[in-house]
């Protein structure tokens, strides 16, 4: 299958800061890209869908302010959490490919 | 709107023994695309089956297969042999295949035990 790769695995950071979230697709070309939000023990959550050279879409709910995504190239979608807090700290998951999506390994955001 | 629906919180099996995961789900369309994920403790999401909705055939990869019912809009997952890696999360989920968005409909999960 394809892979997903997705940087930092893990970031802790202080309220009120940025984070900026790193998903590449190694082996494919993306024009779209997904993120997701997974709470302990919950089913994944869409956030925004990622379109190379346009604007994300995103779901109803999530503040797109907050979440700031950008979609530069074929490979490379970014998750930017502005002005982070606690409630913020989560497990974030990007996903991309054709007829079937694949995922990236994660990244655990903690807000202190 | 299409829903996939996992009655199973959680299941258990006895390892080299099989178990069955169950799903439904709910669509007015005729093509689309039908998935079991794992999502080990690691919480990588790992693609275990793929099954297209307009294959009869039941889809099987290894000790994994599926049985999809379409017209009862049922998709289990089977594993055979289980075995102590096969311990993880697993997802249902529905993606069209007719054109537009290209989004992931997931199940709430069922968490696989496997006993030794």
């Amino acid at each position: 299958g394809a892979v997903v790769s997705q940087h930092p695995s893990r970031v802790i950071c202080k309220s009120g800061t940025s984070v900026k979230i790193e998903c590449r697709s190694l082996d494919f070309q993306a024009t779209t890209m997904f993120w997701y939000r997974q709470f302990p023990k919950q089913s994944l959550m869409l956030m925004a869908t990622s379109n190379e050279g346009s604007k994300a879409t995103y779901e109803q709910g999530v503040e797109k302010d907050k979440f700031l995504i950008n979609h530069a190239s074929l490979t490379l979608s970014t998750l930017t959490v502005t002005s982070a807090h606690p409630e913020d700290s989560s497990f974030y998951i990007c996903g991309g490919g054709t007829d079937t999506q694949y995922f990236g390994p994660g990244t655990r955001l903690t807000v202190l | 709107a299409q829903t996939v629906t996992q009655s199973q919180p959680e299941m258990s099996v006895q390892e080299a023994e099989t178990v069955t995961l169950s799903c439904t789900y709910d669509t007015s369309e005729s093509d689309y695309y039908l998935f079991w994920y794992k999502q080990p403790p690691s919480r990588q999401m790992i693609l275990v089956i793929r099954q297209e909705a307009y294959k009869q055939q039941n889809a099987t990869e290894n000790r994994f297969s599926v049985n999809f019912q379409k017209a009862a809009k049922s998709f289990s997952l089977k594993i055979s042999d289980s075995q102590l890696g096969d311990a993880a999360m697993y997802f249902c989920a529905y993606k069209t295949r007719q054109g537009g968005s290209e989004k992931l409909v997931f199940g709430k999960g069922t968490k696989l035990t496997v006993n030794p």
